[in-house]
């Protein structure tokens, strides 16, 4: 059974840090396309970054610059290091698995940007 | 690629068929998802590929479309189906996704 379990999440002031983790059971991350996908409060669902099995990176323009993903293939984790937060970054931060499409998704977790 | 869905929301009943549709922006082939998601839960994946229905979906949800204008239809709605419904189109590497469509009672 594939699970993928975020944290991280939390209450942070902006232009501080956080840095995002997504845990995975039942599916290699080395192995696979992994992607963070973000939803506001009450809104649409927003891509943000891919992780591909090579290792290659790419990122929504909105998180260009800001935002980095990374793995650590020996825990099966794959990361979101969010800088420079701003207030429109707020949002359930969900991690996913694909790229064409998203089979399996985690639960989520909140990151608030607010002063 | 931008995403059009209408309606943005519905009411319907049990039993009743909806009908979703998608319209992209530019010519997309068949790079399109929809998903449903319910109140305080991550997204389901309901069909890929335009048509392709995702395996443990019910065979209820269909969908159809290519090049920019795409449809998901409901037939016979179930109470667990009253959702948000998004499409997604991975045409281009910046994935986008629709602004939604609220299926209420």
């Amino acid at each position: 059974e594939v699970q993928l379990v975020e944290s991280g999440g939390g209450l942070i002031q902006p232009g501080g840090s956080l840095r995002l983790s997504c845990e995975a059971s039942g599916v290699t991350v080395s192995r696979n396309y992994m992607s963070w996908v973000r939803q506001p409060p009450g809104q649409g669902l927003e891509w943000v970054s891919i992780i591909y099995s090579g290792g290659t990176t790419d990122y929504a323009d909105s998180v260009r610059g800001r935002f980095d993903i990374s793995r650590d293939t020996s825990r099966n984790i794959v990361y979101l290091q969010m800088n420079s937060l701003r207030v429109d970054d707020t949002a359930i931060y969900y991690c996913a698995r694909g790229r064409g499409h998203f089979d399996y998704w985690g639960q989520g977790t909140l990151v608030t940007v607010s002063s | 690629i931008q995403l059009t869905q209408s309606p943005s929301s519905l009411s319907a009943s049990v039993g009743d068929t909806v009908t979703i549709t998608c319209r992209a922006s530019q010519r997309i082939s068949t790079y399109l998802s929809w998903y449903q998601q319910r109140p305080g839960k991550a997204p389901k994946l309901l069909i890929h590929s335009a048509s392709t229905l995702q395996s443990g979906v019910p065979s209820r949800f269909s969908g159809s479309g290519s090049g920019t204008d795409f449809t998901l239809i409901i037939s016979g709605l179930e109470s667990e189906d009253f959702a948000t419904y998004f499409c997604q189109q991975s045409y281009k590497s910046a994935l986008t996704f629709g602004g939604g469509t609220k299926v209420d009672i």
